[in-house]
């Protein structure tokens, strides 16, 4: 089975461009959830989605962040304009339901490097 | 808001010891405790769920226990071996809303 697919593995651009993540969940998963993880602040939920809608965005830092699932196997993450300080690796996780209300675990992609100079 | 905390942040052992990471959280309103492993460079692997009705799981060389009223979880590993250093972390979701909070960690050694 193929797991949560990330691309790029590793984002290298310059301040005020425009960076955007993208994920492909496992097949027949319903809920995708973004995560952003740095050394200060450990795993931080973004914002996840079930059955393709956005739940809760509450954990998005600023108006700069984005995120949209058009459909049930792709999800991407925007940043515009960029910042240094969103420099961290981004996580997408994809589970067979509402992993707080089900029995079902997150699996994890294996993230997107991201570095804004 | 929920708070997860593990302790020790790093831990080393020789090979062939038993050990015991542990994992606290301050909301014990919770619907399920999950235990994940980060090898450097990569992603999180899912190593076991407790549901918060469950006192165990059991995977393997690994035992992972819940005590919710006293907000506490333990992940025991038998017979450690080189393979299992890596950084363990432990996340809690709950009625507070559909999401997990994560812990710092513990970054384990395995020593040949």
């Amino acid at each position: 089975d193929a797991g949560v697919i990330q691309s790029p593995r590793h984002e290298v651009t310059e301040m005020g461009q425009e960076v955007t993540l993208r994920c492909k969940p496992i097949s027949g998963h319903n809920s995708l959830f973004w995560y952003r993880q740095t050394m200060m602040r450990g795993l931080e939920l973004l914002i996840y989605f079930n059955n393709n809608v956005p739940i809760d965005d509450s954990g998005m830092p600023e108006d700069r962040f984005s995120a949209k699932m058009p459909n049930a196997s792709f999800s991407t993450l925007k940043i515009q304009p960029s910042e240094p300080r969103d420099s961290a690796v981004y996580f997408c996780a994809s589970s067979l339901a509402l992993s707080g209300t089900g029995n079902q675990p997150q699996h994890f992609g294996d993230g997107t490097r991201l570095s804004i100079l | 808001k929920q708070e997860v905390t593990q302790i020790p942040a790093a831990l080393s052992v020789p090979e062939g010891e038993n050990l015991v990471l542990n994992c606290s959280f301050t909301d014990s309103a919770i619907y399920n405790l999950q235990w994940f492993r980060q090898d450097p460079g990569k992603g999180l692997t899912s190593l076991l769920l407790i549901q918060s009705s469950q006192r165990e799981q059991t995977s393997g060389r690994l035992n992972a226990s819940l005590d919710k009223s006293s907000g506490r979880s333990t992940l025991y590993i038998a017979a450690s071996q080189p393979g299992d250093s890596a950084t363990y972390l432990c996340a809690v979701s709950g009625s507070w809303g559909n999401q997990f909070y994560f812990g710092t960690g513990t970054s384990l050694t395995v020593i040949p």
